[in-house]
């Protein structure tokens, strides 16, 4: 079945230390995005990329960085000037828009929590 | 710019009650609308969605119709279950090239109790 594969589901990290998520999806997206979600605050978006080698910031990209090597993977480093990394982070893709009516439909990961020890 | 605001939670219900979440939004030109459900622990997975004014998206007996004149997409659904318990997220779509950005409300828990 095709989807996106996070992991880890759940990450520790000290403070001082850069982590990575990852994120894979096999189902020959070109977009992919990563969000942050925080109680009561919705998900907010990190990065996106519309294609390989390509990524933009998004409205919180501050202490985060991305690549986009691969058309599958999106990985996401968390790091150490991120001041308030514990939340849940979820990543996502979809289809350029314009290709179909099924464009600006995001398909979901389950999601990687991190805590701050 | 875009903005999306739902109703606060949590919402409580009893099994088979009528379930109404409210949204509405801010957005220049005409985006698309989408509610999201997540359970807990999972990520989020696509409802329903609208893609013009007056256009209805249903889906698993819930229902939001887009609504131009007064900027919102309300969902509703008119018999609860306990497994509708979750959280709902109203979002509209800007574009960035090819690529579509969602900005989201903050969600509304939905509890549904025997």
């Amino acid at each position: 079945d095709g989807g996106i594969t996070q992991s880890p589901k759940y990450l520790f990290r000290k403070e001082g230390q850069n982590v990575t998520l990852s994120c894979e999806q096999n189902l020959n997206h070109d977009a992919m995005y990563w969000y942050r979600q925080d109680p009561g605050q919705g998900l907010r978006l990190i990065y996106y990329s519309q294609i390989v080698n390509d990524f933009q910031k998004g409205d919180i990209a501050e202490g985060y960085s991305v690549s986009r090597e691969k058309k599958e993977s999106f990985p996401l480093t968390v790091t150490s000037a991120q001041k308030n990394p514990t939340a849940f982070y979820l990543c996502a893709s979809s289809i350029p828009t314009g290709r179909s009516s099924g464009a600006n439909v995001l398909t979901f990961g389950a999601g990687s929590r991190l805590t701050v020890l | 710019g875009d903005s999306v605001t739902q109703m606060e939670g949590p919402v409580t219900l009893s099994e088979e009650a009528f379930l109404t979440i409210n949204c509405t939004y801010t957005a220049t030109g005409y985006p698309s609308l989408f509610w999201y459900v997540q359970y807990p622990g999972e990520g989020l997975q696509l409802l329903l969605k609208a893609t013009k004014a007056d256009d209805k998206g249903s889906n698993k007996g819930f229902e939001a119709t887009y609504r131009k004149e007064t900027t919102s997409f309300h969902l509703e659904k008119g018999s609860v279950q306990v497994s509708d318990s979750a959280v709902y997220f109203c979002a509209l779509s800007g574009t960035a090239g090819t690529a579509s950005k969602l900005t989201f409300g903050t969600g509304t828990r939905l509890q549904v109790t025997l």
